[in-house]
């Protein structure tokens, strides 16, 4: 399995709702990554996860809380979101040991509208 | 630090003519660079990556790339542009001593028939 598989697809939710987003790849890989894309922008690195412990957060805001149960799962959980946050959410995992020089693989993502 | 410059936001291709997108980067060594692709509402698949291995690095889909060292230069072309390569490109490279990928700001690709 080579994949990195995101739930949902399309997710719609208002300022007020909790939602999360699910991500899991069964490659093995120890470092895992959450992204957000804006349109026509590149993806922005939120969170990193190395032996599933949160290595880095690039000073995201609290409403956005990442989870790592277990080595093939990351979660991130969603609270009172604002219409800006509205983006694609861009999954990826990789080896720790060779780490990003020989690439992530991502996810299709989870288009998210903010309402 | 590295980092990569697209040096094209928007390419136009006719179906059937090569593809030339263009990225340079910086870095005070050698580094690992990459090429990927997104199409519309899709997530990145890798392109093809250059690992300090050969300087030509041939990727999916009919896409190549060269390292060239003496240019700070990766960059990606095909012979043949087929209307499925319509997307946009990003050229990338990992952050140093950190677990980042760098993007470059991409490069729209058209293709018209």
């Amino acid at each position: 399995d080579t994949e990195v598989t995101q739930t949902p697809k399309h997710l719609v939710m208002g300022m007020t709702n909790k939602k999360s987003l699910k991500c899991e790849q069964h490659m093995g890989h120890r470092a895992m990554y959450w992204y957000k894309q804006k349109a026509k922008k590149p993806p922005e690195l939120m969170f990193v996860y190395s032996y599933e412990k949160l290595s880095i957060n690039e000073s995201v805001p609290s409403r956005f809380s990442p989870e790592c149960p277990n080595s093939s799962l990351l979660n991130l959980h969603l609270h009172a979101l604002q219409p800006e946050d509205s983006a694609l959410y861009l999954c990826a995992s990789s080896s720790v040991s060779t780490g990003p020089n020989y690439g992530y693989t991502f996810g299709s993502g989870t288009r998210l509208t903010v309402v | 630090a590295q980092s990569v410059t697209q040096l094209d936001s928007h390419v136009s291709v006719s179906e059937g003519t090569p593809v030339l997108l263009r990225c340079n980067y910086s870095s005070s060594y050698s580094p690992s660079l990459f090429w990927y692709v997104q199409h519309p509402n899709k997530g990145l698949q890798l392109l093809l990556k250059y690992t300090s291995a050969a300087t030509l690095v041939k990727g999916i889909n009919g896409f190549e790339a060269e390292f060239k060292k003496s240019e700070t230069s990766f960059h990606l072309t095909k012979p043949s542009a087929h209307m499925s390569d319509a997307a946009e490109y990003f050229c990338v490279v990992p952050g140093g001593a950190t677990n980042k990928l760098i993007f470059g700001t991409g490069t729209l690709l058209a293709v018209q028939p």
